[in-house]
């Protein structure tokens, strides 16, 4: 099964600076979402790209989607520390029911 | 309130034993998915259903089993043939689209002792 493979593993930033996080994939999708994961809690969905979209904005979120690349981002603008969780990317092939997750980034954003 | 629960949030288990865990949802979608996380891990597909009494395997199915009878409900049991057992185990639905995003439960922790 394909999996994504999000970069870096760990990012550390303080307050108010932006944060970026890679994903890449390895088949066709039909959409690719950014879930963020809070310590021992369950997952929570942050936006959702389609595969013939390159951009996508929600507040202070953009995810970028390259499908040559087979590669999307997501980009925390103006962090806060309350941004301080795991974010994964999932992929959602053409012909699947269920989502490809990655290992996520660990973001821990300090004051 | 619509929602996704999981219960319980923790469970100990002695070797040997089967435990059954629960997940429950109010949002009238028909799929339902079970994942397990291991620690600084993504997540893991151990089984889906797309629709009742219909159920499919995962990528990690072995050693555990799951039912569909009714559409809110979709348990998820590890057997004493699932070698580690020991892991955060998510519950998720969503609707029919392939655009639908998927709502997770908070989790059960299962710690085999």
């Amino acid at each position: 099964s394909q999996q994504g493979e999000e970069d870096p593993q760990a990012l550390s930033i303080q307050e108010g600076e932006n944060a970026t996080m890679n994903c890449s994939y390895k088949t066709s999708i039909n959409n690719l979402q950014w879930y963020r994961q809070n310590s021992g809690r369950g997952l929570v969905h942050l936006i959702l790209i389609r595969s013939n979209e390159r951009e996508k904005h929600s507040g202070r979120l953009r995810v970028t989607l390259d499908t040559s690349k087979k590669s999307s981002s997501l980009l925390i603008t103006a962090s806060r520390a309350a941004d301080t969780a795991s974010y994964f990317c999932a992929s959602n092939s053409n012909s699947g029911y269920a989502l490809n997750f990655g290992k996520g980034t660990s973001l821990l954003v300090t004051p | 309130d619509g929602g996704i629960t999981q219960s319980p949030k923790y469970l100990f288990r002695k070797e040997g034993q089967n435990v059954t865990l629960s997940c429950e949802q109010n949002l009238n979608h028909d799929a339902m998915y079970w994942y397990r996380q291991d620690p600084g891990q993504g997540l893991r597909l151990i089984y889906y259903s797309q629709i009742v009494n219909d159920f499919q395997k995962g990528d990690i199915a072995e050693g555990y089993s799951v039912s569909r009878e009714k559409k809110e409900s979709f348990p998820l049991t590890v057997t004493s043939a699932q070698k580690n057992p020991t892991a955060f185990y998510l519950c998720a639905s969503k609707g029919t689209s392939n655009y639908n995003e998927q709502f997770f439960g908070p989790g059960t922790r299962l710690t085999v002792l």
